[in-house]
């Protein structure tokens, strides 16, 4: 079975350029996560979604991050424009559903690097 | 504000060895406690979790002891071996909602 995979690997832009990364979560689960990880630490929680609805994008900073999760399958991420404390490993995750303990499956993450 | 606090930040253990790795949380409403092992260029990968109505778990070689009135818990690799060199997350979630909070990671190298 295909694990969640997620595109590009590795993206260098100019900063207040904008940027997209793409996931396709596994398939049948239902709950996606979108996570950052800077450099040294653990991930941290973007937004969650339950099929198409986001039910946690407290942590999301929506003056520049935007994330779409269309037809509750793939979803995109998006930061315009672009900072340089945006560097840092974007990881996107999914789970069967959204309980406790459901286990939440990471793709490999996209490396962003912002000049 | 750091919910989860891990240590050590990094740790060296012999192959054969015990790696040990420390967890400690302030909120009560946690009422799940998974690891995750991250190699590099890799997502983090779950290895074991445990319910605090548990104090101890093993899978393998993997263990966790959790105390819960202390609000601390453990991460244990017995018989440790070079191709266990990664970075080890605590993480604990929030009841309710599967929300994942880690912390900052433990980077483990076994050296043969």
């Amino acid at each position: 079975e295909a694990g969640v995979v997620q595109s590009p690997r590795y993206k260098i832009i100019e900063k207040k350029q904008p940027v997209a990364f793409w996931c396709n979560p596994i398939s049948g689960h239902n709950t996606l996560y979108w996570y950052l990880q800077n450099l040294g630490q653990g991930p941290e929680l973007l937004i969650r979604y339950e099929n198409e609805e986001a039910v946690d994008d407290s942590q999301l900073p929506k003056d520049r991050f935007s994330a779409e999760r269309l037809k509750g399958v793939d979803s995109t991420l998006k930061i315009q424009p672009a900072e340089l404390g945006d560097s840092a490993v974007y990881l996107c995750a999914s789970s069967l559903g959204g309980g406790t303990q459901e286990t939440q499956y990471f793709g490999p993450g996209t490396r962003l690097l912002v000049l | 504000q750091q919910q989860v606090k891990q240590s050590p930040q990094s740790l060296i253990v012999q192959k054969g060895g015990i790696s040990i790795i420390n967890c400690a949380y302030e909120n009560t409403a946690f009422d799940y406690f998974p690891w995750y092992q991250q190699f590099p260029g890799k997502g983090p990968a779950l290895l074991i979790a445990i319910r605090p109505d548990v104090s101890e778990k093993k899978e393998g070689r993997f263990t966790i002891s959790f105390n819960k009135s202390a609000k601390q818990f453990s991460l244990h690799i017995m018989d440790s071996q070079p191709g266990d060199s990664a970075t080890y997350f605590c993480a604990a979630v929030s009841g309710g909602y599967n929300k994942l909070i880690f912390g900052a990671g433990t980077r483990l190298a076994v050296h043969p």
